[in-house]
């Protein structure tokens, strides 16, 4: 299994440009959510999946939507980057029980 | 919610065991008791979980006290590979992790 795998894992991007985040996980796990930490502090939730077809936000939603149209995939857009959404994101995923597995971040800066 | 409090960081030599506490006062009686670790600029990893019992797996041992406030994390011979930061956190043994908060963790760095 390969687990969460997220792309890009690198991508700098200009005030105002659109950009999707890609989260893809081969567990069949029902749970899938979106991180993002910023330098020195914890992981706090933008918005998280139940299962396909659902959706709900977490701590941070605002400038950030999601969908999840399979059960296999979770990707993040960002409507109009600005410099504040400058962070490392991950994405995880879960049985609802279980310990959540988390992928390899991606690194993005906005100029 | 039940949030937690964990010291900003820890040092431990190498070999030694390496006993990192947390502090979960307001813990509910249906929240477990989850740790996690991140290695440098990594995704966290999943060690370990409780309710109420001690558990051991490969990885660690989880001591919860009997009045479930606190825990502690135990790695029995730290290796410099643990050096991290170690996050205790409290999730609800039902819905899921969206009431989940990972505060700034433990920072363990161990010494040759």
């Amino acid at each position: 299994n390969a687990g969460v795998t997220q792309t890009p894992k690198f991508q700098v991007l200009k005030t105002g440009q659109s950009m999707t985040l890609q989260c893809a996980q081969d567990m069949n796990h029902e749970y899938m959510s979106w991180y993002r930490q910023d330098p020195g502090m914890g992981l706090r939730l933008i918005h998280y999946s139940v299962g396909a077809g659902i959706t709900d936000q977490g701590e941070v939603p605002n400038g950030y939507n999601v969908s999840r149209s399979t059960t296999e995939d979770f990707p993040l857009r960002l409507l109009s980057a600005a410099p504040s959404q400058t962070s490392v994101y991950f994405c995880a995923s879960s049985d609802l029980t279980d310990k959540q597995f988390f992928g390899p971040g991606t690194r993005l800066t906005v100029l | 919610d039940a949030k937690t409090t964990q010291p900003p960081s820890m040092d431990c030599a190498e070999g030694r065991a390496a006993n990192l506490p947390c502090n979960h006062s307001t813990i509910s009686g249906n929240e477990y008791v989850y740790w996690y670790r991140q290695i440098h600029s990594q995704g966290p990893q999943y060690i370990i979980h409780g309710l109420k019992n001690n558990e051991t797996n490969e990885m660690a041992s989880l001591i919860i006290t009997e009045d479930r406030k606190s825990s502690t994390l135990i790695l029995p011979h730290a290796t410099l590979r643990d050096t991290a930061v170690y996050y205790c956190i409290v999730r609800p043994v039902s819905g899921g992790y969206q009431k989940v908060t990972f505060g700034t963790g433990t920072k363990l760095q161990v010494i040759p």
